[in-house]
C-alpha cells in the first residue's frame, strides 16, 4: 500500500497568514492526489484533485503543486473559517489511502 | 444540487451486522462511482471501500481492514448505495460518509461530494 504522510501534524496561524501543508507519498503517485477540508460535524469537502486543480467553488486562497512524491497544499490571505484538518489523498491506485491530517488553528 | 444522505447507524453489538444506506440526488446516480470512508472517533479519514458505475464494470474495491466483511452495493434506478457491515467490531466505530466518486480513467477515483455522515457503535 502507498502510504500517506502529512506534516505538521498540527499548526497555528494568524488571520491574514500563509501556511504550507506537505504530503509525501512512499512512491510517486503522479498527480494523483486530491486535497480536503474537514470540519467537527461536518461533511469532508473537496479543495483540490490532479494535485494543484481547485475545485469549483472554492477559494482561489487555496492551491497545490507538486508531483510524484512531494506535495503542497498552500492557504493564502488566512481567514478564521479556514480552522480546519486538512487531508491529503491518493488515488492513483487500490487501496485508496490519505495522510493522518494536519490540524490548523487560526 | 448534489446530494448525498447516509442513513442506518446505530449502536450494534460486536459480530452483528448493520446495513447503512446512502441516498442521492441532483445528479444522474448512474454514471458515477460511489466510495464510504469513515472516521473514527479521534482519528483521521479512512478509505473504506467503493463501488465502480456498470460502465466500469460495478465491480467494488476495499480495504483490507473491511474486505471480507463489509460489501458495497448499488441501485441504480433508486439512486442508491448500501454498505452491508457483517462481523462487526468495537474498531468499526466510526462516522461513516458516503462520496460520489469522480474519475476520468475509470481506473483512478476523487470524492467531489460528500454527505454528513451516520454514526455507528460497536459495543456490548
Amino acid at each position: 500500500d502507498i502510504q500517506m504522510t502529512q506534516s505538521p501534524s498540527s499548526l497555528s496561524a494568524f488571520v491574514g497568514d500563509r501556511v504550507t501543508i506537505t504530503c509525501r507519498a512512499s512512491q510517486s503517485i503522479s498527480s494523483w492526489l486530491a486535497w480536503y477540508q474537514k470540519k467537527p460535524g461536518k461533511a469532508p469537502r473537496l479543495l483540490i484533485y490532479w494535485a494543484s486543480s481547485l475545485e469549483s467553488g472554492v477559494p482561489s486562497r487555496f492551491s497545490g503543486t507538486g508531483s510524484g512524491t512531494e506535495f503542497t497544499l498552500n492557504i493564502d490571505n488566512l481567514q478564521p473559517d479556514d480552522s480546519a484538518t486538512y487531508y491529503c489523498q491518493h488515488y492513483t491506485t487500490f487501496p485508496i489511502t490519505l495522510g493522518q491530517g494536519t490540524r490548523l488553528e487560526i | 444540487e448534489v446530494q448525498l444522505e447516509e442513513s442506518g447507524g446505530g449502536v450494534v453489538e460486536p459480530g452483528r451486522s448493520l446495513r447503512l444506506s446512502c441516498a442521492t440526488s441532483g445528479f444522474t446516480f448512474r454514471e458515477y462511482a460511489i466510495s464510504w470512508f469513515r472516521q473514527a472517533p479521534g482519528k483521521g479519514l479512512e478509505w473504506v471501500g467503493l463501488i465502480r458505475s456498470e460502465t466500469y464494470g460495478g465491480t467494488a474495491e476495499y480495504a483490507a481492514s473491511v474486505r471480507g466483511r463489509f460489501s458495497i452495493s448499488r441501485d441504480d434506478f433508486r439512486s442508491l448505495a448500501y454498505l452491508q457491515m457483517n462481523s462487526l467490531r468495537t474498531e468499526d466505530t466510526a462516522e461513516y460518509y458516503c462520496s460520489r466518486g469522480q474519475t476520468v480513467t475509470g481506473a483512478k477515483y476523487y470524492s467531489d461530494h460528500w454527505g454528513q455522515g451516520t454514526l455507528v457503535t460497536v459495543s456490548s
